[in-house]
């Protein structure tokens, strides 16, 4: 059955560091998520991405994030500059056109920023 | 604006038990509704969802949940608890628009008693 991943699971970085988040949706999946849950928070919706471009985006994902599809496969989320706040669980998600609202969620990347 | 509230942050049933994990929602329309497991170390996986038609859904792992619009509740139901049924429960509802993105509950966490 095909899944989404992501890489790495677990990531840590100084503050003030860029990290870049991996994640390959599946293959034949059109729309792209990202969200993120602090610790004992709630998850949080962060960006929507269709057709190479972001469709929504959240006042979370302010300008020191970025999303990018590279090629046919990978979607990124990037944070350029870390800060403490950072620190939390991130979670890709991918949906068919054709399933309305059904999103399929990677594993996620613990991010911690020092 | 959309919301979701799960009112128990942690319940504890023993093998064998019912079980019941609520969920209260707030939406102007018709609301997609779901619900989601983490189990420990894992991603987010969907156990039901609700679109329209029938309000009794079933889901997989004996899973079931029952859209009731007069309470604006989609509660999670399972007859018969199973140890490995302990995890994290997420409701979630579809927001409005076409970036389908998810606004979430808290969480339940749930610990089953042998």
């Amino acid at each position: 059955e095909p899944e989404v991943t992501q890489t790495p699971s677990h990531q840590v970085t100084q503050m003030g560091q860029e990290v870049i988040l991996r994640c390959v949706p599946i293959s034949n999946h059109l729309y792209f998520y990202w969200y993120r849950q602090i610790l004992g928070q709630k998850v949080e919706f962060l960006v929507s991405f269709y057709n190479n471009e972001i469709s929504e985006k959240s006042e979370i994902f302010d300008d020191q994030f970025s999303v990018e599809r590279p090629d046919g496969s990978n979607f990124t989320l990037k944070i350029r500059s870390t800060k403490l706040e950072d620190s939390a669980m991130y979670f890709c998600a991918s949906s068919p056109r054709t399933s309305r609202y059904e999103q399929f969620f990677g594993p996620g990347t613990r991010l911690t920023v020092l | 604006a959309q919301s979701v509230t799960q009112p128990d942050i942690h319940i504890t049933v023993s093998e064998g038990a019912s079980l019941e994990l609520r969920c209260n929602y707030s939406y102007g329309a018709t609301p997609y509704l779901f619900w989601y497991v983490q189990s420990p170390g894992q991603g987010l996986q969907l156990l039901l969802k609700y679109f329209s038609g029938d309000t009794l859904v079933q889901g997989i792992k004996g899973f079931e949940a029952e859209f009731k619009r007069s309470q604006s509740s989609f509660n999670l139901r399972k007859p018969s608890v199973h140890w490995s049924d302990a995890a994290e429960y997420f409701c979630a509802v579809g927001a409005a628009g076409n970036n389908r993105k998810l606004i979430w509950g808290l969480g339940t966490s749930l610990a089953v008693n042998p």
